[in-house]
């Protein structure tokens, strides 16, 4: 939906172990963004990016870290998974003054 | 800060009859609001926005929102609910169209035959 793909879409890991989400748009957007969907809470950014190498936290970024090499790629990494990092996670993109575009979401679950 | 309350995490209607869905925000600027839909499985689709132009706001499948500045909501309506309209809703609040959103906790519609 609207040049965006994230991968993978589903994930089951244990505890402790790194996880990477990717996102991928072929839009070439400047701003990509990381949320965070969990019931009761609507959707949390962790972290977003207004271009390549520049990223910046959101409301709950602990525990999570990202990285931007090229425009069209932004990684979500979990370096050490948590049982309270189990959600579904959400790309979106957008450019300037535009309304933001979101991804089909990533459901991870960890044990 | 910026933040954003929806009234009612579950609503229930009637096929054909009024959708409302409610929304309040708090903002020391004048905000860009928006409206998403998320259908089970997918991604959150972006209904409509307010920004700054007309009060009265018109989105995709019949949905409207107005603006009031005075009672610092931005309401989602639609006259008639179709089974189809089933899903969740999401409001959100940002300082400009492309900048961070805060999310409401989402408003589950229901539409019973």
């Amino acid at each position: 939906d609207a040049g965006i793909t994230q991968s993978p879409r589903h994930k089951v890991t244990e505890t402790g172990t790194p996880v990477t989400l990717r996102c991928h748009q072929t839009e070439n957007h400047r701003y990509m963004y990381w949320y965070r969907q969990d019931p009761g809470h609507g959707l949390r950014l962790i972290h977003y990016s207004y271009g390549v190498k520049d990223t910046d936290k959101g409301e709950v970024s602990d525990g999570y870290s990202v990285s931007r090499s090229k425009t069209e790629d932004f990684l979500l990494t979990l370096e050490s998974a948590t049982s309270s990092q189990t959600s579904v996670y959400f790309c979106a993109i957008s450019g300037d003054n535009q309304p933001q575009h979101f991804g089909d979401g990533t459901r991870l679950s960890i044990l | 800060a910026q933040s954003v309350t929806q009234l009612g995490s579950h609503v229930s209607v009637s096929e054909g009859a009024l959708v409302l869905l409610r929304c309040n925000y708090s903002s020391s600027v004048p905000p860009y609001l928006f409206w998403y839909v998320q259908y089970p499985n997918q991604g959150l689709q972006l209904l409509l926005k307010y920004t700054s132009a007309a009060t009265l706001v018109k989105g995709i499948n019949g949905f409207e929102a107005e603006f009031k500045k005075s009672e610092t909501s931005f309401h989602l309506t639609k006259p008639s609910a179709h089974m189809s309209d089933a899903a969740e809703y999401f409001c959100a609040v940002s300082y400009n169209q492309g900048g961070k959103l805060i999310f409401g906790q989402g408003t589950e519609l229901s539409v019973k035959p």
